[in-house]
């Protein structure tokens, strides 16, 4: 079974810090993994997956993140956050399902931004 | 031009009533999920159609019967509504079949208040 576990429920940060949420995942097979966003009261929308390739992925809104397949983690990072930048991120890996694959989330991590 | 919306965004009804939700996507997607968000944030896929079939039911109780009457549309109808449905009900798609690896769209949730 894959599972993903984000070990944080909550990150407070300053305004132009640098900041990673962290993501841990468990697979047995071939993984994909994604990070996703929400901002307040909206859906979620995807900033960035990891399919194969480079093990560092850019996404949307100046993050990123590295694929560690001995440490089985997916963490998120930002050189510099802005109070934009709050928001709930999840993390998700794609499992097989009836042939078919859908993804499984974290539970979230609130990145807090405050000036 | 919202790429996928739903229909209501509030819902608030008494214990035992039958709803509906629905939702529409303009993307010219194949694939359509329904999920369920907890009051903890905790996001779980419900189900998943490909053109209109039924791919996947996550083990969802019979109360919740979703319907494509087309490829643009999925619809979740709940019947004898109880306490532990009231969470956000998102509707999402994506291109291909194989959701778990493209990225999904999501709407903006549909808030499900149970009294």
């Amino acid at each position: 079974a894959q599972s993903v576990t984000q070990l944080d429920s909550q990150v407070p940060v300053f305004e132009e810090a640098p900041v990673e949420l962290r993501c841990n995942y468990s697979s047995s097979v071939s993984v994909y993994l994604f990070w996703y966003v929400q901002y307040p009261n909206q859906g979620l929308q995807l900033l960035l997956k990891y399919l194969s390739g480079s093990t560092l992925v850019k996404g949307i809104n100046g993050f990123e993140a590295e694929f560690n397949k001995s440490q089985t983690s997916f963490h998120l990072r930002k050189p510099s956050v802005h109070i934009s930048d709050t928001a709930e991120y999840f993390c998700a890996v794609s499992r097989m399902n009836s042939g078919y694959s859908t993804l499984t989330f974290g539970k979230g991590t609130m990145l807090l931004v405050s000036p | 031009d919202t790429a996928v919306s739903q229909t209501p965004k509030y819902l608030v009804t008494q214990m035992g009533n039958d709803k509906s939700i629905k939702c529409e996507q303009n993307l010219g997607h194949d694939t359509m999920y329904w999920y369920k968000q907890d009051s903890k944030k905790f996001l779980k896929i419900m189900f998943s159609y490909n053109n209109k079939e039924l791919i996947i039911n996550e083990t969802v109780p019979n109360r919740f019967s979703p319907k494509s009457p087309d490829k643009a549309h999925l619809n979740l109808h709940i019947n004898s509504l109880e306490l532990g449905d009231s969470a956000v009900y998102f509707c999402a798609s994506s291109q291909e079949g194989a959701g778990g690896l493209d990225t999904q769209y999501f709407g903006p949730g549909t808030r499900l208040t149970v009294l």
